[in-house]
């Protein structure tokens, strides 16, 4: 089955600078990855997700870039602020929009430091 | 309102009980899941269900169980099988091929 594998752990950036988290998969056929954020306590809410026949997508402050043939994607948030500290987790899926399930990362904790 | 609705928010368990989890959602989604979340973990796949009255196993289905009898719920009891049943459990819903949305989530702790 499919295994994905989140980095780091834990990420701490100063309010105002970038943040990057990188994920890798281990199914070629996966086609889709979203990325969910999840702040204490509550349900995880999709941010931004990218198919296979794309590299990038971007939404205001955040883009996420794929790299099939290297089997990695990322997540990259412009100008952090205050709000964006939460847990991040990604995910794949080799069936469209995770129809038989999605396969997680184990998550990133981003903290923005004020 | 649409959503989904989880119920209990807190549920506890005693030795040897079988207790089951409410999910209900009225967005009209076909496809509805389980996952359970560890702390410090992602989450991981329990079942799905992507018509009524059909379902499948995901990567930690021993000691559940689920149902979909209709299309707007799918009930997962956690059985005296499961021996670690304590975590956060999420039910999602969603139309193939677009995203899963989630529920607040149940907390399952044992007494």
């Amino acid at each position: 089955g499919e295994n994905v594998e989140q980095h780091p752990s834990t990420l701490s950036v100063q309010e105002g600078d970038s943040a990057v988290i990188k994920c890798t998969y281990s199914d070629s056929a996966s086609n889709y990855f979203p990325w969910y954020k999840q702040e204490l306590g509550k349900r995880p809410q999709l941010i931004i997700d990218i198919r296979s026949n794309v590299g990038e997508k971007k939404d205001q402050r955040i883009a996420v870039t794929l790299n099939k043939t290297a089997k990695h994607f990322s997540l990259h948030i412009t100008e952090t602020q205050p709000e964006d500290s939460a847990v991040y987790f990604c995910a794949a899926s080799y069936s469209g929009g995770g129809a038989d399930g999605l396969t997680f990362g184990k998550g990133t904790h981003l903290i923005i430091q004020p | 309102d649409g959503g989904i609705t989880q119920s209990p928010k807190y549920l506890f368990r005693k030795e040897g009980q079988n207790v089951t989890l409410s999910c209900e959602q009225n967005l009209n989604h076909d496809a509805m899941y389980w996952y359970r979340q560890d702390p410090g973990q992602g989450l991981r796949l329990i079942y799905y269900s992507q018509i009524v009255n059909d379902f499948q196993k995901g990567d930690i289905a021993e000691g559940y169980s689920v149902s979909r009898e209709k299309k707007e719920s799918f009930p997962l009891t956690v059985t005296s099988a499961q021996k670690n049943p304590t975590a956060f459990y999420l039910c999602a819903s969603s139309i193939v091929p677009q995203p899963q949305h989630f529920g607040d989530g149940t907390r399952l702790s044992i007494l």
